[in-house]
């Protein structure tokens, strides 16, 4: 069974810009989650999407934002960019969501906002 | 609200010791726990959880984690490391249900080194 991919692998934009990032979940999984690491605040939650709704969110502002396709596949997306928005996205995902399941999670979208 | 702890930034081992990896949590009620492990330039990897059951969990890579209550700790360990099992690891946390309260939490990460 294939894998969570995750597109593209690497990113470079500028401030001001927006970015959108694409998540393919594991086969059967809903569950669709994001995550910013970063080497100063290390893994933070952004959301969490399951049948194209979003079910959890983090603490972070309005310029991220997500969407959940019928297909699980799920997109987040960054308006403005910030230099601190620069980190590794990480996009998992999880058959239903629940708080026994396990999260797999894809290689990442290294983001550099220059 | 829940949080979890990993101690130590590094910790360092000889191939062929026993290592330990640290961790602590804090969870209103039972704990749902889980050890996943990042190699550079990639994802996390799933290495074992703790749902309910017995206390000793056994997971990938000949790594397993012990459970326990009265300390609210939740180690790793390997009973000899290996090179290869150089890598970030990370402790997480969730509680029961599907709230909103129910988010997985991750620990720092405790950067394992083990040399020749």
């Amino acid at each position: 069974k294939a894998g969570v991919t995750q597109t593209p692998r690497y990113l470079i934009k500028t401030r001001g810009q927006q970015v959108t990032l694409s998540c393919s979940p594991i086969s059967g999984h809903r569950s669709v989650s994001w995550y910013q690491q970063t080497p100063g605040q290390g893994l933070q939650f952004l959301f969490e999407y399951f049948s194209e709704t979003q079910r959890n969110k983090g603490n972070f502002p309005g310029r991220f934002s997500g969407r959940q396709f019928s297909n699980s596949r799920s997109e987040m997306n960054v308006s403005t960019l910030e230099l601190g928005d620069s980190a590794l996205y990480l996009c998992a995902s999880s058959l239903d969501g629940g708080s026994t399941d396990t999260q797999y999670f894809g290689p990442g979208t290294r983001l550099t906002v220059l | 609200a829940q949080s979890v702890a990993q101690p130590e930034d590094q910790v360092n081992v000889a191939e062929g010791n026993p290592l330990t990896v640290k961790c602590t949590y804090s969870v209103s009620g039972n704990p749902y726990l889980f050890w996943y492990v990042q190699y550079p330039n990639r994802g996390l990897q799933f290495l074992l959880k703790y749902i309910t059951g017995d206390n000793l969990v056994k997971g990938s890579y000949g790594f397993e984690a012990e459970f326990n209550k009265s300390q609210t700790s939740f180690h790793l360990k390997k009973p000899s490391a290996l090179v290869s099992d150089s890598a970030l690891y990370f402790c997480a946390v969730r509680d029961k249900g599907y709230s909103s309260a129910s988010k997985i939490i991750f620990g720092s990460g405790t950067r394992l080194s083990i040399r020749p």
